[in-house]
């Protein structure tokens, strides 16, 4: 079955480090997403992608980038990693361009800056 | 003003209850409708699509629209422990815009 993978589930790190998130989709969609979950403020848009080589800032992008060599990966960089990005993150994909267009969902990693 | 309002609950409620969820939007011009579910620890999981006004039905679950108020409903009915979940409303402008969620406990 189809799916999205995110690695690793869980993760410390210090303050100041470099962090990448790995999303790996087998969905062959050429929409990817990055969100990230937080009590209060529900899930809000990091990055996203509407194919190779295209990336695009969402609301809460300052220190995070992302990159788009294929069509099934998009990692997620945290620069220089802080405390305020202590969270869960989730990447998405859709099927086709436009917000009618469901996302589906990986199960997360869930990241501690120390 | 948030585009869309959540009440965060957390709702408790016996098996066989029905359940009410409830989400508030603020642009009249939003036309796609979702719920997710997602499980503790787990990714959101797509539950319903609706796109305008009215309702629509799956098994024991239906998604209302009503757009004049600006209020989007998810009715679970015979609830379940399986139902146990925390639901979020999502609704898609020029990009998604996600309740906070809901907790639901259906007790046995």
């Amino acid at each position: 079955d189809a799916e999205i993978t995110q690695s690793p589930r869980h993760k410390i790190t210090e303050t100041g480090r470099q962090v990448t998130l790995a999303c790996h989709q087998t969905w062959n969609h050429n929409n990817m997403f990055w969100y990230r979950q937080d009590l209060g403020h529900g899930l809000r848009l990091i990055h996203y992608s509407y194919g190779v080589q295209d990336t695009n800032k969402g609301e809460v992008s300052d220190g995070y980038s992302v990159s788009r060599s294929n069509t099934e990966d998009l990692p997620l960089t945290l620069e220089s990693a802080a405390s305020s990005q202590t969270s869960v993150y989730f990447c998405a994909s859709s099927p086709w361009t436009g917000t009618n267009s469901p996302l589906h969902f990986g199960n997360g990693t869930r990241l501690t800056v120390t | 003003q948030k585009e869309v309002e959540q009440d965060p609950g957390p709702l408790s409620v016996p098996e066989g209850a029905i359940v009410s969820l409830n989400c508030t939007y603020s642009n009249s011009a939003f036309q796609y409708f979702m719920w997710y579910r997602q499980y503790s620890r787990k990714g959101p999981e797509l539950l319903m699509y609706t796109y305008s006004s009215g309702n629509k039905e799956d098994g024991r679950f239906t998604a209302q629209v009503d757009k004049s108020s600006k209020y989007i409903s998810l009715f679970i009915r015979d609830s379940q422990p399986s139902d146990s979940a925390t639901y979020l409303c999502a609704i898609a402008g020029n990009q998604f815009y996600f309740g906070t969620g809901t907790s639901l406990t259906v007790i046995p």
